[in-house]
């Protein structure tokens, strides 16, 4: 039932873009995206809900596409401070009681 | 507001030993969650409250235990410490189990059982 993210790590130049994924084997009712910095505790990104209804940072954009089970995360001009893991939490039914389940993460380095 | 608190940051346990990891919020919520992470892996949930004295397992609870007799406290108890235990383990909150709210996470504690 995880949800399986690619890549697995990425690096990029200070500037660049880069897409995160986010794929489910099952349907999606929600799709939170997190970013954990080395040591430290995950952080909310975005929520992206069934419907289209999205909650989250200002900087940074996604989608969910319900049909093909995925949600993508686009990271544009990429900052140092973007470097970090990013993980993919799915809730796959509107009653899951806020039970995240967590893909294995995207770790984005970002370099000067 | 603080937000989440875990006490303590660091510890080291001997196998068989038990401990409870200590987890508080002060925003009100209603949702408590307990997870672990492995070592370049993704989060586990081991236990969650949907409010006190009402607490369910997760993905893998075994070898640990949970109360929750008021709003803001959330200790997780691990019986007979197994090197398996190992892990980083972070407490979050959400005001709502609905799916539009997002969890706010502790800063985590660092076990290592030997």
């Amino acid at each position: 039932q995880q949800p399986v993210q690619s890549p697995q790590a990425v690096i990029l130049r200070e500037g660049e873009d880069a897409v995160i994924n986010c794929s489910s084997s099952k349907a999606l009712y929600s799709v939170h995206w997190y970013r954990q910095k080395h040591g430290e505790a995950p952080v909310f990104l975005m929520i992206l809900l069934k419907g289209g209804e999205q909650k989250g940072h200002d900087k940074i954009s996604a989608s969910f596409n319900e049909k093909k089970q995925q949600s993508s995360l686009y990271l544009t001009a990429s900052q140092l401070s973007y470097s970090g893991t990013y993980f993919c939490g799915v809730i796959m039914i509107y009653n899951q009681g806020g039970k995240l389940i967590f893909g294995q993460g995207t770790e984005l380095s970002v370099k000067p | 507001n603080a937000g989440v608190t875990q006490t303590p940051k660091f510890r080291i346990l001997k196998i068989g030993q038990s401990m409870t990891l200590q987890c508080a919020q002060d925003m009100n919520h209603n949702y408590m969650y307990w997870y672990r992470q492995d070592p370049g892996m993704g989060l586990k949930l081991i236990y969650y409250s949907v409010g006190a004295g009402i607490t369910d397992k997760g993905e893998v609870p075994n070898g640990y235990n949970v109360s929750r007799s008021t709003t803001e406290d959330f200790p997780l108890r691990l019986e007979l410490a197994a090197p398996s235990q190992t892990s980083v383990y972070f407490c979050a909150s959400s005001y709502s189990g609905d799916a539009s709210y997002e969890q706010y996470f502790g800063p985590g504690t660092r076990l290592t059982v030997t």
